[in-house]
């Protein structure tokens, strides 16, 4: 099946300082991907639609300031969490939509944690 | 608008035994239904997904899943499991307009003892 990375898996930074989260499509090639946020023992929540080529539409209450997306390729999607705090602590889920099979397929995730 | 609702977060299950995993929505318009697994600080992996046609959707792994569409239900099962279904489950819907927007519940953790 396809595959999608993640790097890096784990990352612990200082508060106030800036993470870059990417997203790989291994083997396909993906017009959109999604990113998530998942917080402990709750579901995920969809952060943000990146397209290849144009700017990321946002949710609702999502900081675009804060989690700033780029979708420079057909196979690399990258989300820099800017100016970090604790807060920001969670676990950072991507997925890519493979056209060819109307699916998404997901990233094994990021575990960030801010001091 | 959708939202998924998972009504168990936890279900314990003896090897063997069969299981279902029960997911309700509400929707004001036509959706897809999917149902991903979760393995400990892994990714999530789909399972199967109902798009239309038959109401009895079978996935990986020997688990399948029914859509009621009157009962906006869409209950996964499987008639027997084992040590290696332990995981978390999540119920997913989008809606029909092409966004692939999913809308996911909290999840539900299976977890099969021996």
């Amino acid at each position: 099946g396809a595959v999608v990375s993640q790097h890096p898996s784990r990352v612990i930074c200082k508060s106030g300082t800036s993470v870059k989260i990417e997203c790989r499509s291994l083997d396909f090639q993906a017009t959109t991907m999604f990113w998530y946020r998942q917080f402990p023992k709750q579901s995920l929540m969809l952060m943000a639609t990146s397209n290849e080529g144009s700017k990321a539409t946002y949710e609702q209450g999502v900081e675009k300031d804060k989690f700033l997306i780029n979708h420079a390729s057909l196979t690399l999607s990258t989300l820099t969490v800017t100016s970090a705090h604790p807060e920001d602590s969670s676990f950072y889920i991507c997925s890519a939509r493979d056209s060819s099979t109307d699916t998404q397929y997901f990233g094994p995730g990021t575990r960030l944690t801010v001091l | 608008a959708q939202s998924v609702t998972q009504l168990d977060s936890q279900v314990p299950v003896f090897e063997e035994a069969p299981v279902e995993l029960r997911c309700n929505y509400s929707s004001s318009v036509s959706v897809y239904l999917f149902w991903y697994v979760q393995y400990p600080n892994q990714g999530l992996q789909l399972l199967l997904k109902y798009l239309s046609g038959s109401t009895l959707v079978k996935g990986i792994n020997g688990f399948e899943a029914e859509f009621n569409k009157s009962q906006t239900s869409f209950h996964l099962r499987k008639p027997s499991v084992h040590i290696s279904d332990t995981a978390e489950y999540f119920c997913a819907v989008s809606d029909r307009s092409g966004s692939e927007k999913l809308v996911f519940g909290k999840g539900t953790k299976l977890t099969v003892n021996p």
